[in-house]
């Protein structure tokens, strides 16, 4: 299976300051169609996940533009330009590429 | 607007069996995969199963394998996951969620299993 590595695994941050997750993958996430699906979910405390990218870099509508994606290959990297009180939660990378379908560890964001 | 709503959780034995259900609205079911997907307490996320638009291919996780069994019925928009010899391991919240390509864009609430004696 291919494995996704999170780092950091915790992740306080000061509001209105940046934050950056990595995420790099045990194989190349580039599909036979040329698509790379690398996603990325923000799961809020007794939620369900909710997709915030897809394929690397595409925001979901309705997320804030201070969400980001980017990277290719194997690694990734999920930014947040200003941290706000309701980005408390944790986010997960996964690949869509490969079966099983895989995630990373989570990063919980929290406020310090 | 897309809705997933699964039923069917609750408490069983080692050993024994349950049968999920996921309800699919505002959407055309039929022309999607559709995948289960766990997350035990206090931890990550796992992907289990995904079958395809006319159950013609599935295929499992690893950890599920042999024990668990995914289907669909189209024509009632509902996506079922049959679990048997079930283990206190397999204690978890069960998603299901829709895939258009590599992804997952809509989630269920999800729906409690634990297992224990």
């Amino acid at each position: 299976d291919v494995v996704m590595t999170q780092s950091p695994l915790s992740l306080p941050v000061t509001l209105g300051q940046p934050a950056s997750i990595s995420c790099r993958s045990s194989h190349s996430l580039v599909f036979s169609d040329g698509n790379t699906y690398l996603n990325w979910f923000q799961q809020r405390p007794g939620q369900s996940p909710r997709r915030l990218i897809y394929k690397v870099s595409n925001r979901d509508f309705g997320v804030p533009d201070r969400f980001s994606g980017s990277g290719s290959g194997a690694d990734f990297t999920l930014k947040i330009s200003r941290v706000e009180a309701e980005d408390v939660a944790v986010y997960y990378c996964m690949q869509g590429t490969h079966w099983p379908w895989t995630f990373g560890q989570g990063t919980k964001v929290d406020i310090q | 607007q897309v809705q997933l709503v699964e039923s069917g959780g609750g408490v069983v034995q080692p050993g024994g069996s349950l049968r999920l259900s996921c309800a699919a609205s505002g959407f055309t079911f039929r022309s999607y995969l559709m995948h289960w997907v766990r997350q035990a307490p206090g931890k990550g996320l796992e992907s289990l199963a995904v079958i395809y638009f006319n159950e013609n291919e599935r295929y499992y996780a690893d950890s599920v394998k042999g024990r668990f069994s995914i289907s669909r019925d189209n024509a009632k928009d509902t996506l079922y996951l049959q679990m048997n010899n079930l283990e206190v391991e397999d204690t978890a919240v069960y998603y299901c969620a829709r895939d258009p390509g590599g992804t997952y864009d809509y989630w269920g609430q999800g729906t409690l299993v634990t297992v224990s004696s």
